[in-house]
């Protein structure tokens, strides 16, 4: 079974929202990475916090983690239609060398 | 673009057949993982290669096999396929210590299995 499991599986808001989605994973982790995925494409990584941090941003983007609930959530603030998309969690967990389990993801629909 | 790139793009087999799906990782990365994405799911980790040796696989059976070469391009073979091998199959490549373990994904090969 996989690792994280995203909340909501599905998002549909306005042009200018703000987006929340959150992961919950059940195992320690070295590391959170958040990617999105564009139309069954290929992923693109977004944003890494690791286990010894506890908030991360990066543009538009802000992450949080909670290890002691084993959760993670994303926020994508003033969204615009071109962050539709699905949002995974992936987890690494300790001496697994660099090998990620993901959740099953967010489907994020913005509307202009 | 994250320089990453797999072949083919599409590719269609019947049951039984057997496929070889291709994998050039980026720049730098000596380290590639396969991952097989189920349509509505999340990707699903089969197998890591690093230094051309097998560094880890997930709850795939034997079929399921690989290769890394020295240039650090990559393989992922499938036996007698099933139905149900159906996906979208992703490599990321990687180099452990830079961007701590950031994986930097293909563009996948769609399989389709009649």
């Amino acid at each position: 079974s996989q690792q994280g499991e995203e909340d909501p599986q599905a998002l549909s808001i306005q042009e200018g929202e703000n987006a929340t989605m959150n992961c919950s994973y059940k195992t320690s982790i070295n590391n959170l990475q958040w990617y999105r995925q564009n139309s069954g494409r290929g992923l693109v990584h977004l944003i890494l916090i690791r286990s010894n941090e506890r908030e991360k941003h990066s543009g538009r983007l802000r992450v949080t983690l909670d290890t002691s609930k084993k959760s993670s959530s994303l926020l994508i603030t003033a969204s615009r239609a071109a962050d539709t998309a699905s949002y995974f969690c992936a987890t690494d967990a300790p001496n697994t060398g660099n090998q990620f389990y993901f959740g099953t993801g967010t489907s994020l629909t913005v509307i202009p | 673009e994250t320089g990453v790139t797999q072949s083919p793009t599409h590719l269609i087999k019947t049951r039984g057949q057997q496929v070889t799906l291709r994998c050039s990782s980026q720049s730098g990365h000596n380290t590639v993982s396969w991952y097989q994405q189920a349509l509505g799911q999340g990707p699903q980790f089969i197998f890591q290669y690093y230094r051309e040796e097998e560094n880890g696989r997930g709850n795939f059976p034997p079929r399921f096999s690989g290769l890394q070469f020295p240039n650090y391009s990559s393989e992922l073979n499938v036996n007698a396929l099933e139905l149900d091998d159906s996906a979208l199959y992703l490599c990321a490549s990687s180099s452990p210590g830079l961007m701590f373990g950031t994986q930097y994904f293909g563009p996948g090969t769609r399989l389709t299995v009649l």
